[in-house]
């Protein structure tokens, strides 16, 4: 199967920085990559569809301005949650689907820690 | 509107078999997945049904029923790792690879010995 990879795996921050996490497809391209947010114990939500070359497509109540997504390669997607609050805390997982393969395969996450 | 069910918790005896149930109402149908989580974990992929029937996997199989919007994985001779989450996900009518996928909310399966 395809491989994702997730960076950092871990961040920690302070209240009102930024923080990039970048999802890299490592032996496929991928026009199109998910982010996902996970709390504990809750299910993946999906926060947006990321596309390569066009503005990302984001699921009802993202906000867009405040998680920035550029998909700049077929390899490439990152993530940016801006100014964030310690209600961003959250795992967040990328994944991605390679056409030769019908299933999505996920990264390993970033688990976001916001003091 | 989309919507997919499946029990919140499951538990079973190592060695034995389970059954997970997922039932799904979806404006549209292009496959079923199911993935498997622990805790801390991404996701990993386990089974993909988009025909009716049965598709079996070593000690997993996977069971679809389009007509009835239903599915379920079994997992056989259980083993202490498998306590995990195991997630139902049908993928959407969206054209080309855009398709994304909808999410149950997960089963999380406790093997005891």
């Amino acid at each position: 199967g395809a491989v994702v990879s997730q960076h950092p795996s871990w961040v920690i921050c302070k209240s009102g920085t930024s923080v990039k996490i970048e999802c890299r497809s490592l032996d496929f391209q991928a026009t199109t990559m998910f982010w996902y947010r996970q709390f504990p114990k809750q299910s993946l939500m999906l926060m947006a569809t990321s596309n390569e070359g066009s503005k990302a497509t984001y699921e009802q109540g993202v906000e867009k301005d405040k998680f920035l997504i550029n998909h700049a390669s077929l390899t490439l997607s990152t993530l940016t949650v801006t100014s964030a609050h310690p209600e961003d805390s959250s795992f967040y997982i990328c994944s991605a689907r390679d056409p030769e393969y019908n299933e999505q395969f996920f990264g390993p996450g970033t688990r976001l820690t916001v003091l | 509107g989309q919507n997919i069910d499946q029990p919140t918790e499951m538990t079973a005896t190592e060695g034995a078999i389970v059954q997970i149930n997922c039932t799904y109402q979806t404006s549209g149908f292009n496959g079923l997945f199911w993935y498997q989580q622990h805790a801390g974990e991404a996701p990993t992929f386990l089974s993909y049904n988009v025909l009716d029937g049965l598709e079996e996997k070593g000690r997993f199989s996977s069971f679809l029923s389009r007509s009835k919007g239903y599915s379920y994985l079994l997992l056989k001779e259980l083993q202490m790792k498998d306590s995990a989450s195991y997630l139902c996900a049908v993928r959407g009518p969206n054209a080309g690879n855009n398709r994304k996928l909808i999410w149950g909310l997960g089963t999380s399966l406790a093997v005891n010995p």
